[in-house]
C-alpha cells in the first residue's frame, strides 16, 4: 500500500523559515516525481513545486520561486520542502503526491493526509 | 502561469448528469493529453478521478467520464448520488514541467 506521511508544518512568523517532510512507503521511490500542492484556508489547490525521482531536476511554481528548494533523500524515501522568507498568503495546508506514473506531471494518484503551515505573528 | 477557469458551483439532483467545464489556453490543455481531475471531500486529500483527460483509475467508478475539446476540458458525472457531493478540481500540464490547476467547483447533490 502506497502510503506518503508529511511533517514538519507549524507556525512561524512572517520572515521564518520551514522545512517540510514527505515519508513514503509501498512503491519504488526513486523511480517516481513528487510534488508539494498546497491549499489556503476555504481556497482551492495550488501546485508548488516537483523533483523528478532520481532528484536530477527540480521545478517550481512562480509563486513561490526563489524562496523554495525541494529536495531528496533516495535512501529514506524522504522528499524535502525547505521554505524561507515565509508570508501570511503562504499559510495554507502543503500536501505531498506522487505522480501516477514516471515521467508525467499532475496525475497524482497518491496524497499524504497534509501539514498545515501557519504564518503569522 | 494562470489558473485553469472552473465555475464555481454546479448542482443535481440524485440520478442526474452533470457536467463540469475547465478552461485553460493552448499552452495548457490545448497543447497536451495530460488532464487530470480531483475529487475532495471536506478535510480530506483529494483523490484522483481521471488521468490523461478521459482514463479512470482502479477504483472509480465508471459514472465518471472526462473529455477534451480544444482548450477545455470536462468531467461528467452521470447517475449522480449524495456521496458525490465534493470540490472538484481540473490539473492540466502546462509545458516547462509545470502544473496548473482549476480554481475547484462545489457540486451539489440537491
Amino acid at each position: 500500500e502506497v502510503q506518503l506521511l508529511e511533517s514538519g508544518g507549524g507556525l512561524v512568523q512572517p520572515g521564518g523559515s520551514l522545512r517540510l517532510s514527505c515519508a513514503a512507503s509501498g512503491f519504488r521511490f526513486s523511480s517516481y516525481a513528487v510534488s508539494w500542492v498546497r491549499q489556503a484556508p476555504g481556497k482551492g489547490l495550488e501546485w508548488v513545486s516537483a523533483i523528478s525521482g532520481s532528484a536530477s531536476s527540480s521545478y517550481y511554481a512562480d509563486s513561490m520561486k526563489g524562496r523554495l528548494t525541494i529536495s531528496r533523500d533516495n535512501s529514506k524515501n524522504t522528499v524535502f520542502l525547505q521554505m524561507n522568507s515565509l508570508r501570511g498568503e503562504d499559510t495554507a495546508i502543503y500536501y505531498c503526491a506522487k505522480d501516477q506514473r514516471p515521467g508525467v506531471l499532475g496525475a497524482f494518484d497518491n496524497w499524504g493526509q497534509g501539514t498545515m503551515v501557519t504564518v503569522s505573528s | 502561469q494562470s489558473a485553469l477557469t472552473q465555475p464555481a458551483s454546479v448542482s443535481g439532483s440524485p440520478g442526474q448528469s452533470i457536467t463540469i467545464s475547465c478552461t485553460g489556453t493552448s499552452s495548457d490543455i490545448g497543447n497536451y493529453y495530460l488532464v487530470s481531475w480531483f475529487q475532495q471531500h471536506p478535510g480530506k486529500a483529494p483523490k484522483l478521478m481521471i488521468y490523461e483527460v478521459s482514463r479512470r483509475p482502479s477504483g472509480v467508478s465508471n459514472r465518471f467520464s472526462g473529455s477534451k475539446s480544444g482548450n477545455t476540458a470536462s468531467l461528467t458525472i452521470s447517475g449522480l448520488q449524495a456521496e458525490d457531493e465534493a470540490d472538484y478540481y481540473c490539473c492540466s500540464y502546462a509545458g516547462g514541467n509545470i502544473v496548473l490547476f482549476g480554481g475547484g467547483t462545489k457540486l451539489t447533490v440537491i
